[in-house]
């Protein structure tokens, strides 16, 4: 098993770009989530997924869109990116019925920086 | 809303001595689970030791171990035997029952000394 696989792992953008942070997992996990870490701030929830076709709203949701078609994939879309985004970006996967409940795993992060 | 809240920035410790790191949570919930997770420079996030709310005893994982004290929404971290790798940013974690959504503290820094 691969785990949590996020991509890009670094990216620079320019303030009013676009992108997709990409997010997928192969442990059949129903839950999926994004979060933020910023220095001195821990990490912070901006949207999950309990399922496909199912997504809601965290801490800090704004300027960010998600969407989850399949049970692998989890994008993370900037629509117009802000130096205010610029962190390190993190996707995690939990809960199979097989598994222990709220047993996250997380992949290596997407550290990205805006200008 | 939840909140967790880790009041130490910063701890230090001698390798092989033991050092314990703070939190405390606010929550109206009763199942619940909470977490520490390490972060070493290299980002990733490794779940040190995680607990039940509905288990009163408290868990422990080889050389760390916990002090969860539910009625006064405390869940502390003891690292005995501390050693030159334990050395990162050590985050505690409220999880919600039904979501599995996670609500961190700020952190605390850990070096070890030789």
């Amino acid at each position: 098993n691969a785990g949590v696989t996020q991509t890009p792992k670094f990216q620079v953008l320019k303030t009013g770009q676009s992108m997709t942070l990409q997010c997928a997992q192969d442990m059949n996990h129903e839950y999926m989530s994004w979060y933020r870490q910023d220095p001195g701030m821990g990490l912070r929830l901006i949207h999950y997924s309990v399922g496909a076709g199912i997504t809601d709203q965290g801490e800090v949701p704004n300027g960010y869109n998600v969407s989850r078609s399949t049970t692998e994939d989890f994008p993370l879309r900037l629509l117009s990116a802000a130096p205010s985004q610029t962190s390190v970006y993190f996707c995690a996967s939990s809960y199979s019925p097989s598994g222990l409940r709220n047993e996250q795993f997380f992949g290596p992060g997407t550290r990205l920086t805006v200008l | 809303a939840q909140t967790v809240t880790q009041s130490q920035p910063e701890m230090s410790v001698q390798e092989a001595e033991t050092v314990t790191l703070s939190c405390t949570y606010d929550t109206s919930e009763s199942d619940y689970y909470l977490f520490w997770y390490k972060q070493p420079p290299s980002r990733q996030m490794i779940l040190v030791i995680r607990q039940e709310a509905y288990k009163q005893q408290n868990a422990t994982e080889n050389r760390f171990s916990v002090n969860f004290q539910k009625a006064a929404k405390s869940f502390s971290l003891k690292i005995s035997d501390s050693q030159l790798g334990d050395a990162a940013m050590y985050f505690c974690a409220y999880g919600e029952y039904n979501t599995d959504k996670l609500i961190f503290g700020t952190g605390t820094r850990l070096q070890v000394f030789p």
